[in-house]
Formats: C-alpha cells, structure tokens, sequence
C-alpha cells in the first residue's frame, strides 16, 4: 500500500459527459502529479501541483483540469469525453518537487462508451 | 530534453535465469532515473533510483541497476528469476526540476516454470 488513495477505482460514462477523479496524497506529501496510461500512448504526465499550485503540466488537453484542495486531495476533471480518453488515470504524491520518490495510486479506470 | 528508450516490449526468461531488461536514456543534464514495476491492476511501484551517488544501484526484491554514462544506459539486472517478478517493468527520467516522470513504453517480463 502506498499510501496513495484513488477514488473510483472503475469509471464507465459516456461519451460527452464529464466525470470528477479523486486523489488522496500520502500523508504529508506536498506535491500531486497525474499521469494517464493507455496502450497507445504509454504511461503521459498530465499535471503537477504543490501545496495548491500548479507547479507543471504535460500533454493535458484542454477539455481536462485539476486542481489541489488546501487539505491537499487533487481531483482530476474530464469532460467532453471521447472513446480515446478511456484510459488508466494515476495520481502520484511525493514530500517536495524535483527528484523525490514519487509514490503511486492504483489508479482509476476510466471507460468512454 | 530528457528521454527514455526501452529496449524489447516484452522478455520471457525462465524462472532461476538472469533477467535483464535494457534502458537508455537521453539528457542534457545529469539524469536522475528510475526503474518502476507495474503488476497486474495495480499501480506503480518503485524498484530504484539513481540520483547521481553510487552508479551500481540496488533496490527492492533483489533488482539493481547500473548506470554507465558512456553508454547513456540504466540496465535493470536480477540474477535469479522468480514467477513473482512477472510483470511490467518502466524505466524513467525525472524532467526539469519539479519532478514529473517522462517514463519508457515499459517492457513486459514473463516467467516460464
């Protein structure tokens, strides 16, 4: 166990809609990153945020956003689904930013019908 | 830019062998890597992690890693197989200074009785 809570573990919606993903960091843990793994694209960084701020962002589109709580859960918004965003989502917590270990969820399995 | 290659999707090995699984890495800065496992409907794991000390690495479940800057390679090593270690194995480079992993395409370990 990690230490890292994802909430849904499995997500099946519409295409068209939009859904919330939920990400619980490790106690402590400042720093929140979300990654999206599907078979054609691998495992992608999506977004970073530390201590409430968005710190970095990767190839995130812009039908998605997040965003940090001041108790430090992050939730992932998606919407405007789209079949090619069925996918693994993950979130990622570690202490600070810049070369700590990054601690992983399980991840929630997100699929567009 | 950081990247990572990884060489073979997939390396069957049989239980007791050596495995081996091949990264190589491309940065214009001294890399901090990784190397993460995946199994099945779970998260990512962390095995090691280099981050510029000793270049002979030794991680959890008695995986180590050797970095060799000439040949820009992070070669993850376990001299004795076990049907435990199945899996997928992802290396990764740490990206600028905020910590976000840019990961390979993973490679799937399969152990044969």
């Amino acid at each position: 166990d990690s230490g890292v809570t994802q909430t849904p573990k499995h997500l099946i919606t519409a295409t068209g809609q939009r859904v919330t993903l939920r990400c619980s960091p490790r106690s402590g843990d400042l720093s929140v990153y979300w990654y999206q793994q599907s078979l054609d694209q691998g495992l992608q960084f999506l977004i970073q945020y530390y201590n409430g701020e968005e710190r970095a962002k990767g190839n995130i589109l812009e039908r998605f956003s997040a965003q940090q709580f001041p108790d430090l859960h992050s939730e992932l918004n998606l919407s405007s689904l789209e079949l090619g965003d069925s996918a693994l989502y993950f979130c990622a917590s570690s202490p600070q930013t810049g070369g700590a270990e990054a601690f992983f969820g399980q991840g929630t399995r997100l699929t567009v019908v | 830019a950081q990247s990572v290659t990884q060489l073979g999707s997939h390396v069957s090995v049989s239980e007791g062998a050596l495995v081996l699984l091949r990264c190589n890495y491309s940065s214009s800065v001294p890399p901090y890597l990784f190397w993460y496992v995946q199994y099945p409907n779970q998260g990512l794991q962390l095995l090691l992690k280099y981050t510029s000390a000793a270049t002979l690495v030794k991680g959890i479940n008695g995986f180590e890693a050797e970095f060799k800057k000439s040949e820009t390679s992070f070669h993850l090593t376990k001299p004795s197989a076990h049907m435990s270690d199945a899996a997928e194995y992802f290396c990764a480079v740490l990206k600028g200074s905020q910590g976000n992993l840019i990961f390979g395409k993973g490679t799937k370990l399969s152990v044969k009785p």
